[in-house]
């Protein structure tokens, strides 16, 4: 199994422009999530996916984030317009969520590291 | 809801000598428990976790850590650091009762090895 996967790991942009970061989650796993991870902030859980629906998007910082599972196999973290404080490194993951059953791990993807000029 | 504190930001120790790191929970039953660990420009990886049962739960790199219900503690520990454990490692907490997989993040400890 290739793990979770991330595209772009690095990103560099400037202000106002649009970004947009992808996830591929291991195949089977029906729950997905987006975390920001900073300095000052530590590891912040953005929002999450159970079968392809968003359950809990109470961590999107504003209106200017948002986030789209369109299949179970792909995710997307839309951030329009982007700001220098913006810049972080976003970490998909996803797990396996056993109706009744003891709660899996989250495996994580290697992240993707954004620079916001 | 549930939180998670990791009173020690930073940890320096000699290589070779144990380890402790401490992980404390706040929540209303006996949660789901997590150790992950993160190496430089990596994504967190799992070390182990405790559902029930056995207390002491044994994980990969020979970490190994004690669920203590009555101090609401989570800790992990090794017998001898290795150069190669540097890294920040991260406690987490999930609810049994919520809908999905959710999971509380502690701050973090960093841990770094002296030679």
């Amino acid at each position: 199994d290739a793990g979770v996967i991330q595209s772009p790991r690095h990103e560099v942009t400037e202000m106002g422009q649009e970004v947009t970061l992808r996830c591929k989650p291991i195949s089977g796993h029906n729950s997905l999530f987006w975390y920001r991870q900073t300095m000052m902030r530590g590891l912040e859980l953005l929002i999450y996916f159970n079968n392809n629906v968003p359950i809990d998007d109470s961590g999107m910082p504003e209106d200017r984030f948002s986030a789209k599972m369109p299949n179970a196999s792909f995710s997307t973290l839309k951030i329009q317009p982007s700001e220098p404080r913006d810049s972080a490194v976003y970490f998909c993951a996803s797990s396996l969520r056993a109706s009744g059953g003891p709660r899996d791990e989250q495996f994580f993807g290697p992240g993707t590291r954004l620079t916001v000029l | 809801a549930q939180s998670v504190t990791q009173p020690d930001i930073h940890i320096t120790v000699s290589e070779g000598a144990s380890l402790e790191l401490r992980c404390n929970y706040s929540y209303g039953a006996t949660p789901y428990l997590f150790w992950y660990v993160q190496s430089p420009g990596q994504g967190l990886q799992l070390l182990l976790k405790y559902f029930s049962g056995d207390t002491l739960v044994q994980g990969i790199k020979g970490f190994e850590a004690e669920f203590k219900r009555s101090q609401s503690s989570f800790n992990l520990r090794k017998p001898s650091v290795h150069w190669s454990d540097a890294a920040e490692y991260f406690c987490a907490v999930g609810a049994r009762n919520n809908a999905g997989n959710m999971l509380t993040f502690g701050g973090g400890t960093r841990l770094m090895v002296k030679p």
